[in-house]
């Protein structure tokens, strides 16, 4: 199976801050990556498919890059209502795998 | 608007059975594969089963186990009732969890675009 490795585990950053979360595929996926936003008792919410689309609806101020075996999600101005999990999964074979999460708090 | 909702969630005794069963809603229901994915306790996803569309050819789905279930959950599909159902049997403890229903983007993707809340399954004598 694919392991996929997010860092940090945990964040915590002000509102308008730039935030970074990486998440690396333990062998090559292209940019069969995608990442989900989930908030507690809520339905998990995909931001970002094939590395870098933005989902319908989703704020532009979510972006994702990567390719191969190292991906990026960006925030570029974080707000508020961004506190939750973020997790990355790759798509590129079953079992779809995800990363064990990164919990971004607001200060 | 697309929506997927969960049910069946509930205690079991180690060794039972729970059926879950997933309705969708908004979309063109038998053009699309779906799936179950779980979180445990403090943990993160876990992507449990999928089902494709059923075959204009063979009138069969494809379906996917994770290793941790398979042999004991089975994954169906009814298009006449936009439902998906996960038969669970010899349950473990390790079983508890959230169940979520998800859809897949579309087209053979892995990518899985809707989801519901979820349903609690907890395991425990």
């Amino acid at each position: 199976d694919i392991q996929m490795t997010q860092s940090p585990s945990s964040l915590s950053a002000s509102v308008g801050d730039k935030v970074t979360i990486t998440c690396r595929a333990s062998q090559y996926i292209t940019n069969y990556l995608n990442w989900f936003q989930h908030k507690p008792g809520k339905a998990p919410q995909l931001l970002i498919y094939s590395a870098s689309r933005l989902h319908s609806g989703v704020p532009s101020r979510f972006s994702g890059t990567g390719s191969g075996t190292d991906f990026t999600l960006t925030i570029s101005s974080l707000q508020p209502e961004d506190s939750a999990t973020y997790y990355c999964q790759q798509s590129y074979e079953t079992p779809r795998t995800f990363g064990q999460g990164t919990k971004l708090e607001i200060k | 608007e697309v929506q997927v909702l969960e049910s069946g969630g509930g205690l079991a005794q180690p060794g039972g059975s729970l059926r879950l069963s997933c309705v969708g809603s908004g979309f063109d229901f038998r053009s699309y594969s779906m799936n179950w994915v779980r979180q445990g306790p403090g943990k993160g996803l876990e992507w449990v089963s999928s089902i494709t569309t059923i075959s204009s050819i063979t009138s069969t789905s494809d379906v996917n186990y994770a290793d941790s279930v398979k042999g004991r959950f089975t994954i169906s599909r009814d298009d006449a009732k936009n439902s998906v159902y996960l038969q669970m049997n010899s349950l473990r403890d390790d079983d508890t969890a959230v169940y979520y229903c998800a859809r897949d983007r579309c087209c053979g993707t892995l990518d899985l675009d809707y989801w519901g809340r979820g349903t609690l399954v907890t395991v425990s004598s």
